[in-house]
């Protein structure tokens, strides 16, 4: 069964920094992986999808890579803004899941600091 | 505009009770999806279902029922088989099954009374 991991659960960093937010899962067997970004109280909103025969994907300040043969994939949020402050969810479509639905990860809370 | 409705936002269920979280989107995806999710955690797949008439158990489905009457409509039952409903209730869509993006609807927080 896939798993899902993010690390690290929490992060709190001062406006304008570069950072890199961590997503692991322990089946290489994936059709694609999504990033998403959840409001406290709210629905998600997808930020960028990496379908398995890519290594990456960009939307303006984001970049999105996968590794599919180590399991991992990366957010990289450049010049960080407190507006950039909420959860971030990776979740992953295989076929090895019920139906091969997504499997989340359990989030990585994100504070950015005036 | 086109996108995805959740009613209603906030939901009380008193114990033995069964209730309904309502799932409407305009978007003509094929695709529908019930996840829950619990304070500082991910999403966990309840129901979801790829056409009209048809659906499948999620890695949850203990205690809920769904129906997919209509393309635009998927309806989940909160039934009093289910010990520990309170929790954000989220509804997705798409296109199709596994290669789109899905999109979201702004969520159903059920308590227990």
């Amino acid at each position: 069964k896939q798993e899902v991991t993010q690390i690290p659960a929490a992060l709190s960093v001062p406006e304008g920094e570069n950072l890199v937010l961590n997503c692991s899962f322990t089946d290489s067997a994936i059709y694609n992986l999504q990033w998403f970004r959840q409001d406290p109280g709210k629905g998600l909103t997808s930020l960028l999808l990496i379908q398995s025969s890519q290594r990456e994907q960009t939307s303006g300040r984001l970049n999105a890579s996968l590794d599919k043969s180590s399991g991992r994939s990366t957010l990289y949020i450049a010049a960080s803004q407190p507006g950039d402050s909420a959860t971030y969810l990776c979740a992953v479509g295989s076929p090895n899941n019920a139906g091969n639905m997504l499997t989340f990860g359990g989030g990585t809370r994100l504070m950015v600091k005036p | 505009d086109g996108g995805i409705t959740q009613s209603p936002k906030y939901l009380f269920r008193k114990e033995g009770q069964n209730v309904t979280l309502s799932c409407e989107q305009n978007l003509n995806h094929d695709a529908m999806y019930w996840y829950r999710q619990d304070p500082g955690q991910g999403l966990r797949l309840i129901y979801y279902s790829q056409i009209v008439n048809d659906f499948q158990k999620g890695d949850i489905a203990e205690g809920y029922s769904v129906s997919r009457e209509k393309k635009e409509s998927f309806p989940l039952t909160v039934t009093s088989a289910q010990k520990n409903p309170t929790a954000f209730y989220l509804c997705a869509s798409s296109g199709s099954l596994l290669l789109e993006t899905q999109y979201f609807g702004p969520g159903t927080r059920l308590l227990v009374l």
